[in-house]
C-alpha cells in the first residue's frame, strides 16, 4: 500500500547543531505535505507544512524542503535545542482526497546536551 | 489557545468489556478526526467527520468499533468488545475546513487505552 516513510528511526545532534530529519513519500498524486512533532505521552504538534506547489518554506528555526523529482521531503531544524526532543512525523495528503493525512513511522530526535 | 479535549487520559479494561472515549474539537471546526497510535508508530485514521455526517471510515473496524457525532460538535468513539490489539493511544484531531482550505489537524493529547 501506500506510505509515508522515514530515512532513520533516530537522530542524535548536539545542542546547538542544526537538524535534519527526512521523509520518503511514495504518492506522486499528494499536494500537502506537514510535519509533526510529539512528545512523549502528548498529541502530535503541528510545526510547519507546504504545499506540492512549493519547493521551501520557513517557519521559525525551521525549514521544509520538497523535492517532488524524488518524492522526498525534510525538515530542518536549526540550532537545535532540548526541547526539540521529541519523535518527528511527517505526513502526507493526496490531491482531491477529503483532507486524511497519510502518516510515517517517525524519527526519533534525541539532542545532547 | 483553543485545545481539543479528550477524556479520559488513561484508561484499563479487560478484555470482553466496553470501553468509551469522548472528544471536544475546537471551537468551530467542522472536521473531526479519530485516530490510533500503536507504540512506535505514526497514527492512522479511524474516522473522519464533516460536521455530523461520517465522509471516511474505511479503516475503522466496524464489527467492534462505533462512531458518533451527532449534533455536530463532540464525538464518541466506543469499542465493544475491547480485545487485546486495541490497546494503544487514540487520537482526536480538528480542523476548520476537511475538503478545501487548511488542512492543518490539531490534536489533543489522546488517550491511552489498555486492554487486559
Amino acid at each position: 500500500g501506500e506510505s509515508v516513510g522515514l530515512h532513520l528511526p533516530t537522530l542524535s545532534v548536539q545542542e546547538g547543531d542544526n537538524s535534519i530529519i527526512n521523509c520518503a513519500y511514495s504518492n506522486s498524486a499528494s499536494d500537502y505535505f506537514i510535519w509533526y512533532k510529539q512528545e512523549s505521552g502528548k498529541g502530535p504538534q503541528f510545526i510547519i507544512d507546504i504545499r506540492s506547489n512549493m519547493d521551501k518554506r520557513q517557519g521559525q528555526r525551521v525549514t521544509v524542503l520538497l523535492n517532488k523529482t524524488v518524492k522526498h521531503l525534510s525538515l530542518q531544524i536549526a540550532a537545535t535545542q532540548p526541547g526539540d526532543s521529541a519523535v518527528y512525523f511527517c505526513a502526507e495528503r493526496k490531491a482531491g482526497n477529503t483532507g486524511k493525512l497519510i502518516f510515517g513511522q517517525g524519527t526519533t530526535l534525541q539532542v545532547k546536551p | 489557545e483553543a485545545e481539543v479535549a479528550q477524556s479520559p487520559r488513561y484508561k484499563i479494561t479487560e478484555k470482553s468489556q466496553a470501553v468509551a472515549f469522548w472528544c471536544d474539537p475546537i471551537s468551530g471546526h467542522a472536521t473531526l478526526y479519530w485516530y490510533r497510535q500503536i507504540l512506535g508508530q505514526g497514527p492512522e485514521l479511524l474516522v473522519q467527520f464533516q460536521d455530523e455526517s461520517v465522509v471516511d471510515d474505511s479503516q475503522l473496524p466496524k464489527d467492534r468499533f462505533s462512531a458518533e457525532r451527532l449534533k455536530g460538535v463532540d464525538s464518541t468513539l466506543k469499542i465493544q468488545p475491547a480485545e487485546l490489539g486495541d490497546s494503544a493511544m487514540y487520537l482526536c484531531a480538528s480542523s476548520f475546513a476537511g475538503t478545501s482550505g487548511s488542512y492543518e489537524q490539531y490534536f489533543g493529547p489522546g488517550t491511552r487505552l489498555t486492554v487486559t
